[in-house]
């Protein structure tokens, strides 16, 4: 059982927008700004696309957007496109002994 | 380009050991802290160590705590992951992760990984 709680799937059709949420703690999400979203394709390495809950590296998408609100944190995926189908994954700073926390990951069909 | 590299991977028996190492570069290596993050076949990402930017401060997982030993040297922009007593359960592709911030266990996010070590612990 992973320690943040992520919807299994989600979907949507291209041009729409979904949003994936994450629901922590006041121990990880609630208590730091350090909550990163990665978006992840088959056999590829995760790739950073939000970090300290609504900044985007640079290159990405400004379609992705992330936000924050107790201890839930979410991702919101504007404009869908074929190629945004993924999996994502949430990730905090947690003050446990484990030092980062990931989310099970949601897998986004875009149909 | 930052480049991380890992390396050390293979088959071991269960109760084995082995040792990664992820070579670094293109950055400042000695001002960061990584970590390892691990993903077992047709599962999620999981969190199993870090080690602060002078290898001095170590964090793990409580799923390798005791069994795996994290370190780095910074002369050769390399850190390593010590595994022993190797489980079934430990079969996953690792991967080395830097964080954007510099001086921070977590900030900025992960913003480099390697290509990721594949380990298989099988009898």
């Amino acid at each position: 059982q992973s320690a943040l709680t992520q919807p299994a799937s989600v979907s949507g059709s291209p041009g729409q927008s979904i949003t994936i949420s994450c629901t922590g703690t006041s121990s990880d999400v609630g208590g730091y700004k350090y909550v990163s979203w990665y978006q992840q394709h088959p056999d590829k390495a995760p790739k950073l696309i939000i970090y300290d809950v609504n900044n985007r590296p640079s290159g990405v998408s400004n379609r992705f957007s992330g936000s924050k609100s107790g201890n839930t944190a979410s991702l919101t995926i504007s404009g869908l496109q074929v190629e945004d189908e993924a999996d994502y994954y949430c990730s905090s700073y947690t003050s446990s002994t484990t030092l980062v926390v990931f989310g099970g990951g949601t897998k986004l069909t875009v149909l | 380009e930052v480049q991380l590299l890992e390396s050390g991977g293979g088959l071991v028996q269960p109760g084995g050991s082995l040792r990664l190492s992820c070579a670094a570069s293109e950055f400042t290596f000695s001002s960061y802290a990584m970590s390892w993050v691990r993903q077992a076949p047709g599962k999620g990402l999981e969190w199993v160590s870090g080690v602060g930017e002078r290898g001095i401060s170590t964090y793990y997982a409580d799923s390798v705590k005791g069994r795996f030993t994290v370190s780095r040297d910074n002369s050769k922009s390399t850190m390593y992951l010590q595994m022993n007593s190797l489980r079934v359960e430990d079969t996953a592709l690792y991967y080395c992760a830097k964080p954007g911030d510099s001086s921070s266990w977590y900030g900025g996010g992960f913003d480099s990984w390697g290509q990721g070590i594949v380990v298989t612990v099988s009898s």
